[in-house]
């Protein structure tokens, strides 16, 4: 079975430095990997996807993330934060295999910026 | 979020009560999901549609029910309602590789 780790539950950075989110997960396979982004009381906006190829992928909003099959990581970054990143950021693993189509999240990172 | 819209937004129910959470797609998409969100347990499937007619269990079906009676629309019935269904309540559709969410149901059950 697939399953996403976040190890990081609350993180914390100051406006203008940078960011890394770590995101670990299990697939026998190879992975569809996602990270989305949940403003409070909103729904969840995906914010980048790794199927295959360049193992850096860039995202909307100045994230990027990328894909490490020999740590089974894909961290998010971003060079400067600004402090309407705060939010809860979710990583999921899919299968890349045609007919599954289930999505397995991590418990999620919740990012405090400080001016 | 592809056109998927949830109703209601909020909704408090007692122990025992019934109600049924409406999502609808605005697209042709086939793939539906519902998940639910707590606190420091991110999101789980309840259940899932891949089609018109067909639905599946996700990781947390007990006490759910689920109807896909047309492409456009996966609604979610909670039977007799019970504390620990209280949470926030998503549902997704499928385009191409990707899930887009609709805004959320907020269900408290006392």
């Amino acid at each position: 079975a697939q399953s996403v780790t976040q190890p990081d539950i609350h993180i914390t950075v100051s406006e203008g430095a940078s960011l890394e989110l770590r995101c670990n997960y299990s697939y026998g396979a190879t992975p569809y990997l996602f990270w989305y982004v949940q403003s409070p009381g909103q729904g969840l906006q995906l914010l980048l996807k790794y199927f295959s190829g360049d193992t850096l992928v860039q995202g909307i909003k100045g994230f990027e993330a990328e894909f490490k099959r020999s740590q089974s990581s894909f961290n998010l970054r971003k060079p400067s934060v600004h402090w309407s990143d705060a939010a809860e950021y979710f990583c999921a693993v899919g299968a890349a295999n045609f007919g599954n189509e289930k999505l397995t999240f991590g418990t999620g990172t919740r990012l405090t910026i400080i001016p | 979020n592809a056109g998927v819209t949830q109703t209601p937004k909020f909704q408090v129910l007692k122990t025992g009560q019934s109600m049924t959470l409406q999502c609808a797609q605005d697209m042709n998409h086939n793939s539906m999901y519902w998940y639910r969100q707590d606190p420091g347990m991110g999101l789980r499937l309840i259940y899932y549609s891949a089609s018109e007619g067909t639905t599946d269990k996700g990781e947390v079906p007990n006490g759910y029910n689920v109807s896909r009676l047309n492409k456009r629309e996966f609604s979610l019935r909670l039977e007799s309602a019970a504390p620990s269904q209280t949470s926030v309540y998503f549902c997704a559709n499928r385009v191409g590789n990707e899930q887009f969410f609709g805004p959320g149901t907020r269900l408290t059950v006392l």
